[in-house]
């Protein structure tokens, strides 16, 4: 049982580049959701998804794509690489509950992405 | 400004001492959620506690929830070099619509505890 799992660890892009990150989940949890981390700020949510097939936008959707195919996995895209998305990305999931938030969420080790 | 807040920014204690953060909060809640997340690594959740509830308590972990205070306290006993991480409170809230939950994610407190 691995949990949350995210590809790849690290990543240099230049501006303008674009990128998939992959997360996949192995507890068949319905929702996911994928998280920028920046130095003295809490984590932002970028999209999220209730279930296979579905996404949506979070508190800072812009320059981000998101697909969710099959349940245990959601991409984010990046379709033109800026500098201001240099950043810490983690995944996390969470089980079905009486809304997206009423249970805890497992985190994966995070995707540290840098744009020059 | 955040939902929610920790306080302090930063603690440091020796091992063996408890270490109590505290996180305040603005609008109601459905639930708040304690992480904790180790230099370079992902967010561990800690304890869950619903807004209905008051204390919870997970093996060193003690939350209490004030909703009339808007504020909740983590306490971790009897230390460890170990214990070292950042904690975070996350607030699970209605949305500015009213129609979705929303949960947000304070600056966390880095805790350092001294062997």
């Amino acid at each position: 049982n691995a949990g949350v799992t995210q590809t790849p660890k690290f990543r240099v892009l230049k501006t303008g580049q674009s990128m998939t990150l992959l997360c996949a989940q192995d507890m068949n949890h319905e929702y996911m959701y994928w998280y920028r981390q920046d130095p003295g700020m809490g984590l932002r949510l970028i999209h999220y998804s209730v279930g296979e097939g579905t996404t949506a936008k979070g508190e800072v959707p812009d320059g981000y794509n998101v697909s969710r195919l099959k349940k245990q996995n959601f991409l984010l895209g990046l379709e033109s690489a800026a500098p201001s998305q240099t950043s810490v990305y983690f995944c996390a999931s969470s089980p079905f509950g009486q809304g997206m938030f009423s249970y805890e969420q497992y985190f994966g080790p995070g995707t540290r992405l840098t744009v020059t | 400004s955040q939902q929610g807040e920790e306080d302090p920014q930063a603690l440091s204690i020796q091992e063996g001492e408890n270490a109590t953060m505290n996180c305040s909060y603005k609008t109601s809640i459905n639930n708040l959620q304690w992480y904790r997340q180790n230099s370079g690594r992902g967010l561990v959740h800690l304890i869950l506690i619903r807004s209905n509830e008051r204390e919870k308590h997970s093996g060193r972990l003690r939350v209490t929830l004030d909703t009339s205070k808007k504020s909740s306290s983590l306490l971790i006993t009897a230390s460890r070099a170990a214990d070292t991480a950042s904690y975070f409170c996350a607030t699970v809230a209605k949305n500015s619509g009213g129609s979705n939950y929303k949960l947000t994610f304070g600056k966390g407190t880095l805790l350092t505890v001294n062997p």
